[in-house]
């Protein structure tokens, strides 16, 4: 099974940071990465695919990068509603596997 | 409008069976691959299932394997997750996921969730 481990586990970040999040597999998983962003009590919210094409309607601060083993998802300007849990996943081969999330929370 | 809710789930006692369903609406159900994915109070996300369109090719989790079976019918477009022999580890949100082949086997649509508590 292909581990994702995810770096920071949590942080701490005000309004108009720059943060970064990064995703590491275990073997690699060529541009099979996607990250997704969860709110308390909602679903899982598609954010980028394929490592680095963001979803339709997803706000341009965030961006996704990497290939092979190591990724990353960066928000520029941290905005109110971004305060939540984000989770990676590779869909490069079964079983699926999530990274173990990472909380942005305000400072 | 939300093009998955999932239905069925509720409070079963260790050893128990549950069926979960999952409707879809407002896509050609048939033409994607789905997927249930849970999350246990307070925790991060695990992928349980996966079934292609055709419902020919199935996969799952080791944790499930053995005792949850997926299906679907696509002319009724729901996905379904019966659920035998229940642990108190199974204990967790339930939610459907549609999976697009052509980006990368993303999961772009999810349900709300279904609650499954496992519990004497």
């Amino acid at each position: 099974d292909i581990q994702m481990t995810q770096s920071p586990s949590s942080l701490s970040a005000s309004v108009g940071d720059r943060v970064t999040i990064t995703c590491r597999a275990s073997q690699s998983i060529s541009t099979y990465l996607n990250w997704y962003q969860q709110k308390p009590g909602k679903a899982p919210k598609l954010l980028t695919y394929s490592a680095s094409t963001l979803q339709s309607g997803v706000p341009s601060r965030f961006s996704g990068g990497g290939s092979g083993t190591d990724f990353t998802l960066t928000i520029r300007g941290l905005q109110p509603e971004d305060f939540a849990i984000y989770y990676c996943h590779q869909s490069s081969s079964f079983p699926r596997t999530f990274g173990q999330g990472t909380k942005v929370e305000i400072k | 409008e939300v093009p998955l809710v999932e239905s069925g789930g509720g409070l079963v006692q260790p050893g128990g069976s549950l069926r979960l369903s999952c409707a879809a609406s407002g896509f050609t159900f048939g033409d994607y691959e789905m997927n249930w994915v849970r999350q246990a109070p307070g925790k991060g996300l695990e992928w349980i299932s996966y079934i292609s369109s055709s419902g020919r090719t199935v996969y799952y989790a080791d944790s499930v394997k053995g005792r949850f079976t997926i299906s679907r019918d696509n002319a009724d477009n729901s996905l379904s997750l019966q659920m035998n022999s229940l642990r108190a580890e199974d204990t967790a949100v339930y939610y459907c996921a549609r999976e697009r082949v052509s980006t990368g086997q993303d999961f772009d649509y999810w349900g709300l969730g279904t609650l499954v508590t496992v519990s004497s």
